[in-house]
């Protein structure tokens, strides 16, 4: 069965410092592979996704995550993180089997500090 | 372009009642899901509709029922609430050709049974 796991319920990281957000996932094929933020109230918005093809992929807001599939691995990186940048994060994986159902993580929350 | 709407924003219920929550999409989107969002379990799968006419469960279907309404239109509806459903409740609907997978999230519907 297909699971997502998140080791960090939250993280805290000075405006301007580096991000790296922690995803395991577990799936029997070539997973697709999701990022989405949520902001305070809102719905989630995809950050940016992995279907194939280059293990480094770029999505909005300066993010970028790198497929590891040694590691069964999934991780959201950002180079500098801006106080806008507060929100939680969800990692998710996806099968295209019988429509095209998604596992999210149970979440990160991200705290910028000043 | 309104991509997926949600109504209610809030509901409050008593145990035993029921109500409908409505979705719609404007994107011509083949899928329809439906989550909820519980502290700390990130968003977990009620039902989904691979494509028009058809549903399925998901992960925690017991206690829902679900209505695709036509391609445009997905309810969930709770015939006799309980405490245990009170949660933060989101309608997604996604494209399922082309890679073009991932998911457009409402902005939810806060419920609290009582």
């Amino acid at each position: 069965a297909q699971s997502v796991t998140q080791p960090d319920i939250h993280i805290t990281v000075s405006e301007g410092a580096s991000l790296e957000l922690r995803c395991n996932y577990s799936y029997g094929a070539t997973p697709y592979l999701f990022w989405y933020v949520q902001s305070p109230g809102q719905g989630l918005q995809l950050l940016l996704k992995y279907f194939s093809g280059d293990t480094l992929v770029q999505g909005i807001k300066g993010f970028e995550a790198e497929f590891k599939r040694s590691q069964s691995s999934f991780n959201l990186r950002k180079p500098s993180v801006h106080w806008s940048d507060a929100a939680e994060y969800f990692c998710a994986v996806g099968s295209g089997t019988g429509g095209f159902k998604t596992i999210f993580g149970a979440g990160t929350r991200l705290f910028v500090k000043a | 372009n309104a991509g997926v709407t949600q109504t209610p924003k809030f509901q409050v219920l008593k145990t035993g009642q029921s109500m409908t929550l409505q979705c719609a999409q404007d994107m011509n989107h083949n899928s329809m899901y439906w989550y909820r969002q519980d502290p700390g379990m990130g968003l977990r799968l009620i039902y989904y509709s691979a494509s028009e006419g058809t549903t399925d469960k998901g992960e925690v279907p017991n206690g829902y029922n679900v209505s695709r309404l036509n391609k445009r239109e997905f309810s969930l509806r709770l015939e006799s609430a309980a405490p245990s459903q009170t949660s933060v409740y989101f309608c997604a609907s996604s494209e399922t050709w082309d890679s073009k997978y991932e998911q457009y999230f409402g902005p939810g519907t806060r419920l609290t049974v009582t």
